[in-house]
């Protein structure tokens, strides 16, 4: 079975500080596709990320970094420099090669602080 | 503005009652999937449709259902209420039938209160 784990409930920092989310996964298959959503306080979830199982690249994106490590089935998300626009909660999904469904985590809170 | 329309924003109705939420994929897109968000069950896959035919099946109660229609939009018809229904209702779409690479496009939700 497929299930996703976010251990952090909520986060609070102060503006500029960097913060890491926690993701840990669990699944059998070899072939499988991990996302990273945004759902801000307007509601709707916004795609950030998709990264396949084959590619262990860590990914950089303006302000935003994600680790991906097979061995320890993670795949954190890491905000620098954090500013009070990222404050939303933050998804971590699965889903196996021809699997029809995202298998989300519970999702962390992170409220940043100005 | 995602692409993915979802109607109506808000709905509140009585235990018991029947309710349809309606979702205009993004154009190009042939998949629609349903999500339901709840506190306590986080969220959870529905239901896929591809093309007008339903493609896979999550969690979703006998008292659900769904349909896509042919100009691809999409209704998800829930009966019987129940204050546990209460919950907000996702939508999304994607170009593709079924790959674990798809990414979806979600909308902005409907959200349902019953009272």
């Amino acid at each position: 079975a497929q299930k996703v784990t976010q251990a952090q409930t909520e986060i609070s920092v102060v503006e500029k500080e960097d913060v890491t989310l926690d993701c840990v996964y669990e699944t059998r298959d070899t072939t499988y596709y991990l996302f990273w959503y945004k759902q801000p306080p307007s509601g709707e979830l916004v795609f950030l990320i998709r990264r396949n199982s084959f590619d262990e690249q860590n990914e950089i994106s303006g302000r935003y970094s994600w680790n991906f490590q097979k061995s320890t089935s993670s795949f954190n998300f890491t905000i620098t420099a954090s500013q009070v626009v990222d404050s939303a909660v933050y998804f971590c999904a699965l889903s196996n090669q021809g699997a029809q469904k995202l298998v989300f985590g519970q999702g962390t809170r992170l409220t940043i602080n100005p | 503005d995602s692409g993915v329309t979802q109607t109506p924003k808000h709905l509140i109705t009585a235990t018991g009652q029947r309710v349809t939420l309606r979702c205009s994929p993004r154009s190009g897109d042939l998949s629609v999937y349903w999500y339901q968000q709840s506190l306590d069950q986080g969220l959870q896959f529905l239901i896929q449709y591809y093309n007008g035919e339903e493609r896979a099946k999550g969690n979703i109660l006998e008292r659900f259902s769904a349909q896509q229609f042919p100009d691809l939009h999409s209704e998800l018809n829930l009966s019987s209420l129940e204050l546990g229904d209460s919950a907000l209702y996702f939508c999304a779409s994607s170009p593709r039938q079924s790959s674990g690479a798809n990414v979806l496009t979600f909308g902005a939700g409907s959200r349902l209160t019953v009272l």
